[in-house]
């Protein structure tokens, strides 16, 4: 069984550009959820789904992004006008409802 | 006063020793008590997960919990170079809603040969 996969796993943008970052979660798992990890600091949550509707996004930072899991399975998480700040591991979990959270490898965004 | 909270550390155990490690939270309405282990450059993996008052073994791990005193701690016994990681703890339920995890800083870890 294939553990979450996240993609691409390290990415590199210029200041201004937009950014997409891959999820796949673990097959049948309903929730999925994206956290954001700063260096020396725990995940910090942004957005959670079940299936597709997005139930909680308290977290995400900024109107810049923006979440989706158009289908229940797949989600991409959009980042626009990258800013200096918004380098950091971006992690996706998924889990059954109410279960264990599983994290995929994380993807490691650097903005220049 | 953070959600939850640990020692950054790093606790340094000789091998063999038993590690203990702990983690306050501010919710008393948290219901679901996670620790992670997370190795440098990597993601979080799940090693105990504990929801009731008492005690919980899994091979070399225990992990403890006491709600009245919004304490939940990890022991690691016959500790080895390879526990040497960051051990997050992370807590879901009450007002942080049922489903999000809210994780401490995480404590670092290291083992002595």
């Amino acid at each position: 069984g294939a553990g979450v996969s996240q993609s691409p796993r390290y990415k590199v943008a210029k200041r201004g550009q937009d950014v997409a970052l891959r999820c796949d979660p673990i097959s049948g798992h309903v929730s999925l959820f994206w956290y954001q990890q700063a260096l020396g600091q725990g995940p910090e949550f942004l957005t959670y789904f079940q299936n597709e509707a997005q139930l909680d996004k308290s977290g995400l930072p900024s109107d810049r992004f923006f979440a989706e899991r158009p289908e229940g399975s797949v989600s991409t998480l959009k980042i626009q006008r990258t800013q200096q700040e918004d380098s950091a591991v971006y992690l996706c979990a998924s889990s059954l409802v109410g279960y264990e959270q599983f994290f995929g490898p994380g993807t490691r965004l650097t903005v220049l | 006063q953070k959600e939850v909270e640990q020692n950054s550390g790093p606790l340094s155990v000789p091998e063999g020793a038993i590690a203990s490690l702990n983690c306050t939270y501010s919710d008393r309405g948290s219901q679901s008590f996670f620790w992670y282990r997370q190795y440098s450059g990597k993601s979080p993996e799940l090693i105990m997960s504990i929801y009731s008052n008492g005690d919980k073994e899994d091979g070399r791990f225990t992990a403890q919990l006491n709600k009245a005193s919004q304490y939940v701690s990890l022991l690691i016994r016959d500790s080895q170079p390879s526990d040497s990681a960051t051990y997050l703890c992370a807590v879901n339920g009450g007002n942080t809603g049922f489903q999000k995890l809210v994780f401490g800083t995480g404590t670092r870890l290291l083992v002595s040969p």
